[in-house]
């Protein structure tokens, strides 16, 4: 069956230090995106990508980047982790060819990464 | 003002209850909308997929007003298993097709 997973799931790191959430997905899914999770914030989009060699910026992008080389995978760094960025990040993909179509604009999330910045 | 904004809630309701959560938007551009479900600690699911006519499934019932921008859901005959947050989303048009979420309505089902 096609997925999406992320990696690591837990993950504990110190201010400054350079951190990758992994995203990998099996739908053969054009657009991807990445979210982050906060109380009284709810979802918020930091990058997305329509295709490969193709990202762009969402509303809280600084400090995060992102890489799309093949299809399947999304990585999403923090070059810097500063204790702001504790947060749940999820992971999304979406068939863009579905446009118009019942189930076209339909997300499927990964199980999110829990990132812990001390 | 919020693109896609909701009641927090907490909406705490007994077993068999009906519960509605509404959801305004204000883009009137916007072309798709949903609803998904959000169990604690993770991740959200769609419930689903709110149509221009409305539409059921099940228990659920989703309208769309487009002229007064906002899109609903009725939960009938609640469950204990129905407790989690709802989030609504709504993908902009313009090419872009960005979905943005709502803060997500709590929702509590009590025996």
């Amino acid at each position: 069956d096609a997925e999406i997973t992320q990696s690591p799931r837990h993950k504990i790191t110190e201010t400054g230090r350079q951190v990758t959430l992994a995203c990998h997905q099996t739908w053969n899914h054009n657009n991807m995106f990445w979210y982050r999770q906060d109380l009284g914030h709810g979802l918020r989009l930091i990058h997305y990508s329509y295709g490969v060699q193709d990202t762009n910026k969402g509303e809280v992008s600084d400090g995060y980047s992102v890489s799309r080389s093949n299809t399947e995978d999304l990585p999403l760094t923090l070059e810097s982790a500063a204790s702001s960025q504790t947060s749940v990040y999820f992971c999304a993909s979406r068939n863009s060819d579905a446009r118009g179509t019942l189930g076209a604009n339909v997300l499927t999330f990964g199980a999110g990464s829990r990132l812990t910045v001390l | 003002r919020k693109e896609v904004e909701q009641d927090p809630g907490p909406f705490n309701v007994p077993e068999g209850a009906t519960v509605a959560f509404n959801c305004t938007y204000s883009n009137s551009a916007s072309q798709s909308f949903f609803w998904y479900r959000q169990d604690c600690r993770k991740e959200p699911k769609l419930l689903m997929s709110v149509y221009s006519s409305g539409n059921e499934d099940g228990r659920f019932t989703a309208q769309l007003n487009r002229a007064s921008q906002y899109i609903s859901l009725l939960t009938r005959d609640s469950k204990l298993s129905d407790s989690a947050t709802y989030l609504c989303v709504v993908t902009l048009s313009g090419g872009s097709y960005i979905p943005t979420f709502g803060r997500g309505t709590s929702l509590i089902v009590h025996p």
